[in-house]
């Protein structure tokens, strides 16, 4: 079964908006975290924002923040003032485990294009 | 602060070859995960060493093994290459394991696979 899902293959939004991309998530674990990656064309993965399972505010960081709704098992991320340069690849991950082992889960992912 | 490096970033191997990646983290980091990234399987979870161990494996064939020394650097090695083994394969780096916010996990450009 998934355990990530983001379910907008691709998006568009107008440059100065705002665009939610959406992540659902899967786990029976109480402790686990949330994150978000940027994918740019050039391949590196750079480290957005993060939500922890018991925090009970949501994450920002500046133009990002993470609508975190734990009940529904959601973690979108919300990009204000779209800017060109947010065009890339948008991954939510989810880490999950014990003192016997951690590992990551990545989404499939969502392309944002940014539209001048 | 020198970034995660990995070497080589691009190699074409023969079917039924095997192959070393090389990751460095960041220093000061002693965790290392290694991640497979294809077209139609996204980004998979290879393994995660911390202080040499490997504290977690994905779902890969026995083919795929890796390491990690004493100064935190790692390799992975695929045996009896397949062509479905064609994929970018990415080393991120952080400096705990766990689910908090440390780690936030640090990528390499990664290493371009290409089986023929």
């Amino acid at each position: 079964a998934q355990k990530i899902t983001q379910t907008q293959p691709g998006m568009f939004v107008q440059e100065k908006e705002a665009v939610t991309l959406d992540c659902t998530y899967d786990t029976s674990d109480p402790s686990y975290g949330l994150f978000w990656y940027k994918q740019p064309s050039s391949g590196e993965m750079i480290f957005l924002i993060y939500q922890g399972s018991y925090d009970q505010q949501n994450a920002t960081e500046g133009r990002y923040s993470l609508n975190f709704q734990k009940a529904r098992k959601s973690a979108n991320l919300v990009i204000s003032a779209s800017q060109l340069g947010d065009s890339a690849m948008y991954f939510c991950a989810m880490r999950e485990g014990n003192t016997g082992g951690f590992k990551t889960i990545f989404g499939a992912g969502t392309r944002l294009f940014v539209k001048a | 602060k020198a970034g995660v490096t990995q070497t080589p970033r691009y190699l074409i191997k023969t079917r039924g070859q095997q192959v070393t990646l090389s990751c460095s983290p960041i220093s000061g980091h002693r965790s290392v995960s290694w991640y497979q990234q294809t077209p139609g399987q996204g980004l998979q979870f290879l393994f995660e060493y911390f202080s040499e161990t490997q504290r977690n494996k994905g779902n890969f064939p026995g083919r795929f093994s890796g390491r990690q020394f004493s100064n935190s650097r790692s390799e992975m090695n695929v045996s009896t290459l397949e062509l479905g083994d064609s994929a970018l394969y990415l080393c991120a780096s952080s400096t705990g394991t766990g689910i908090s916010m440390n780690t936030e996990a640090f990528f390499g450009q990664g290493t371009r696979l290409t089986v023929v």
